[in-house]
């Protein structure tokens, strides 16, 4: 069935590095994609998403790239902070369901 | 803008007690859903509509009943609790106009069962 794999965590990095966090899918059609970050006591709130191959969701210097051919959605920032640090969930969807199918979660330390 | 709004924030309850957890959303979406969070995972589906008066079972249902009585409305009731349904539930809604429509989800409700 159709699945999301995340890189598990947590992942601690410094204040100013690059951060990727990996995020596959396995799925029968053409979903939407979704990533999603809960800050501490916080619901889920939509991070960025991306809805057809190549195309590139961006937020708050974050980015990801919707890519068919390697089945992929990695969410990347260029130099992370400390109020980045949270939990982030990668997400699909398709047009004929009404459930979004969420990745298990990676949490995101940065050190100041 | 409101959104998602859940009550009670933090409730705490002991075994066998029941309750029921409210969420309204003002967004006129058609899809509401509620999930669990326990320490260290992931979301986990309890139960979701898809419109007013329908319900269905998720991945975890057992122990849990809903309704959704009204369109804004969705309630999770805990008939007889359990310390193993102690967690951190979370609601969430969805506009029904496409697959790249996200969820919204509220605050979340965290719950102890002693």
């Amino acid at each position: 069935g159709d699945s999301v794999t995340q890189m598990e965590g947590p992942v601690t990095l410094s204040e100013e590095a690059f951060l990727t966090i990996n995020c596959t899918y396995t799925a029968t059609g053409y979903p939407s994609l979704f990533w999603y970050v809960q800050y501490p006591g916080e619901g889920l709130q939509l991070l960025l998403k991306a809805t057809k191959a190549d195309d590139k969701g961006s937020n708050k210097g974050f980015e990801a790239t919707y890519r068919k051919e390697t089945t992929s959605f990695h969410l990347e920032k260029g130099s992370v902070q400390v109020s980045d640090s949270a939990v982030y969930f990668c997400a699909l969807s398709y047009s004929s369901a009404s459930k979004i199918i969420f990745g298990s979660g990676t949490r995101l330390s940065i050190r100041p | 803008n409101a959104g998602v709004t859940q009550t009670p924030k933090f409730r705490v309850l002991k075994t066998g007690q029941s309750m029921t957890l409210l969420c309204a959303q003002d967004m006129n979406h058609e899809y509401m859903y509620w999930y669990r969070q326990d320490p260290g995972m992931g979301l986990r589906l309890i139960h979701y509509s898809v419109g007013e008066g329908t319900t269905a079972k998720g991945e975890v249902p057992d122990g849990y009943n809903v309704s959704r009585l009204k369109k804004q409305n969705f309630l999770l009731g805990l008939e007889s609790a359990a310390p193993s349904q102690t967690s951190v539930y979370f609601c969430a809604s969805r506009s029904d106009r496409g697959p790249d429509q996200p969820q919204h989800f509220g605050d979340g409700t965290r719950l102890s069962i002693l």
